[in-house]
């Protein structure tokens, strides 16, 4: 398997624009997260889906963030509008199950809003 | 606030020696999970203990658990300049969603030739 798959990896936006981050997860994981990644924050989880179910997005910072998982094999965040604080690291993992609770996480993507 | 927390924040040494770092962490778990991420890299799964285990080994890398005292250690033993990363451990609190991993700071970690 190709591993846990994010796109872009690189994204640089203005304040104000639109921006969504993909994932894919490994086939056959249940479980899928997203995290954000800070020097000051450290990595903090912002949401995650158990089979494509929305189950805890409390770590989500304000309305203008949002994730969809319409099949099994891909996710999205979107950060709409975006803000100079919203750059960092995003990583998107995925696990197996509650027998197999390790993650498996992606390479990131670098977010830099200017 | 963040369950895990590392100690030391980093540490220096020489190939060939022992790496040892700390976690103390707040509330019951259900397992405890120990990631390596190198720099600009996602982070890697290196070894998982569960509350009702006291130790376990993988290769080079050795977890023991204390969960009178809430804490756990990770051992690298023989270490070499490939094992430059930082190193982070994450908890499934038994009193939260399952899944939900809750990750400390980091124990960044140089290994000099």
């Amino acid at each position: 398997d190709a591993g846990v798959i994010q796109s872009p990896r690189h994204e640089v936006t203005e304040m104000g624009q639109e921006v969504t981050l993909r994932c894919k997860p490994i086939s056959g994981h249940d479980y899928l997260f997203w995290y954000r990644q800070t020097m000051m924050r450290g990595l903090e989880l912002l949401i995650y889906f158990n089979n494509n179910v929305p189950i805890d997005d409390s770590g989500m910072p304000e309305d203008r963030f949002s994730a969809k998982m319409p099949n099994a094999s891909f996710s999205t965040l979107k950060i709409q509008p975006s803000e100079p604080r919203d750059s960092a690291v995003y990583f998107c993992a995925s696990s197996p199950g509650t027998g197999s609770p390790e993650q498996y996480f992606g390479p990131g993507t670098r977010l830099t809003v200017t | 606030s963040q369950q895990g927390e590392e100690d030391p924040q980093a540490l220096s040494i020489q190939e060939g020696e022992n790496a040892t770092m700390n976690c103390s962490y707040k509330t019951s778990i259900n397992n405890l999970q120990w990631y390596r991420q190198n720099s600009g890299r996602g982070l890697v799964h290196l070894i998982l203990i569960r509350s009702n285990e006291r130790e376990k080994h993988s290769g080079r890398l050795r977890v023991t658990l204390d969960t009178s005292k809430k804490s756990s250690s990770l051992l690298i033993t023989a270490s070499r300049a490939a094992d430059t990363a930082s190193y982070f451990c994450a908890t499934d609190s038994a009193t939260d969603s399952w899944g939900k991993l809750q990750f400390g700071a980091g124990t960044q970690v140089v290994v000099t030739p």
